[in-house]
């Protein structure tokens, strides 16, 4: 049981350039969300999910893309990097019954 | 609109020395709310769960509706419970939509 996995841990960007960050849970939970972190800001919700084929819009939600084609993986698409996104991004899941399950995070950097 | 403030950026007290960090939300429904841990470079843990009413690692925390605050508490501070500590909020039953306060780092001082 690995719990939430999150891949890559680092990653360096040029601006305009997209990526993908992989999230994945082996847990069965329900509930997946992203979040970013930045200095006193606090945790921010960019997207999050209640199921398969389900998503919805958080806080921050600009210049970020999601889909969950399955229970397991929660990937967030960046599709034009900008030096505003460098930030670290955690992925967490979580169900009804309990608190989430947060994942290590991804340290992004944009130049 | 769900929102969690949390007034503090930093709270330094002495090792021995009472702790409360606080919170305060504003939310229209039924809240359900979660005190997350991150100690140094590390992931996130939840800490405290309101309604499961525990007490872990000689923390506690107890829902104010009349106030809208879940401070969270400690009579004495240790050095290892150095960190930054998040409040979050959810509704009642868990929609899946958690939101975080801005995050508190508590510095026990030996």
């Amino acid at each position: 049981n690995a719990g939430v996995t999150q891949t890559p841990k680092f990653q360096v960007l040029k601006t305009g350039q997209s990526m993908t960050l992989q999230c994945a849970q082996d847990m069965n939970h329900e509930y997946m969300s992203w979040y970013r972190q930045d200095p006193g800001m606090g945790l921010r919700l960019i997207h999050y999910s209640v199921g398969a084929g389900i998503t919805d819009q958080g806080e921050v939600p600009n210049g970020y893309n999601v889909s969950r084609s399955t229970t397991e993986d929660f990937p967030l698409r960046l599709l034009s990097a900008a030096p505003s996104q460098t930030s670290v991004y955690f992925c967490a899941s979580g169900t009804t019954k309990g608190g989430y399950t947060f994942g290590s995070g991804t340290r992004l950097t944009v130049v | 609109a769900q929102r969690v403030t949390q007034p503090e950026k930093l709270l330094s007290v002495f090792k021995g020395a009472p702790v409360e960090l606080k919170c305060n939300y504003s939310y229209s429904g039924s809240p359900e709310l979660f005190w997350y841990v991150q100690y140094s470079r590390q992931r996130l843990q939840l800490l405290l769960r309101h309604i499961s009413r525990e007490s872990i690692k000689g923390f506690t925390a107890d829902l104010n509706k009349g106030e809208t605050s879940f401070h969270l508490k400690k009579p004495f501070a240790q050095e290892e419970d150095s960190a930054m500590y998040y409040c979050a909020l959810t509704s009642l039953g868990n929609t899946g939509k958690l939101i975080f306060g801005q995050g508190t780092t508590l510095q026990v001082k030996p």
